[in-house]
């Protein structure tokens, strides 16, 4: 159980293009999604968190018109990256939760997008 | 503020065990997870200690002591397969991930 998926596995485009990545709980339906990017040897950064029907909530420093989030039902959420530019090349990763005790905190992970801007 | 410390790197034998630990300090504790990266995919969930004491899971084993903002997951029986990043996340009271940077374990034969 607790299965994300995450499409497409890898994108390359051109500076300028818009980018969208899809996640998909598959057995469950998440009360919340995040969004993580990370870069080459570093931890994980959180984004923003989506909760269904409602506007995402963005870390700091996230610019929220440049990176997109559409989280339409319990089992989609999007990420659009708009006007892509290289340094906007990295590992973006979702994670969802789903109810229950323990399962309501517990992120499990979508197998991640690694998205190279010409 | 808030912080996750683990060492960044250790090595290990094939068939030992190692135990990699994680210290905190963070606004509040709602639980500590252990998840497993390996290069160039995402985390999988490992475990998840919110009450002191050691949790046994097959070859992995993860304790938390809330007192000493101290945990650790001791890896027996290594396999080549278990070469990975391991990262440590605290919940804080807020509900919020705090992640560690990561150890990134190498195993020899």
């Amino acid at each position: 159980g607790a299965v994300v998926s995450q499409h497409p596995s890898r994108v390359i485009c051109k500076s300028g293009t818009s980018v969208k990545i899809e996640c998909r709980s598959l057995d469950f339906q998440a009360t919340t999604m995040f969004w993580y990017r990370q870069f080459p040897k570093q931890s994980l950064m959180l984004m923003a968190t989506s909760n269904e029907g409602s506007k995402a909530t963005y870390e700091q420093g996230v610019e929220k018109d440049k990176f997109l989030i559409n989280h339409a039902s319990l089992t989609l959420s999007t990420l659009t990256v708009t006007s892509a530019h290289p340094e906007d090349s990295s590992f973006y990763i979702c994670s969802a939760t789903s109810r229950g005790a323990v399962e309501a905190i517990t992120q499990y992970f979508g197998p991640g997008t690694r998205l190279t801007v010409l | 503020g808030q912080n996750i410390d683990q060492p960044t790197e250790m090595t290990a034998t094939e068939g030992a065990i190692v135990q990699i630990n994680c210290t905190y300090q963070t606004s509040g504790f709602n639980g500590l997870f252990w998840y497993q990266q390996h290069a160039g995919e995402a985390p999988t969930f490992l475990s998840y200690n919110v009450l002191d004491g050691l949790e046994e899971k097959g070859r992995f084993s993860s304790f938390l002591s809330r007192s000493k903002g101290y945990s650790y997951l001791l890896l027996k029986e290594l396999q080549m397969k278990d070469s990975a990043s391991y990262l440590c996340a605290v919940m804080d009271s807020n509900y919020q991930l705090i992640w560690g940077a990561g150890t990134k374990l190498i195993i020899k034969p």
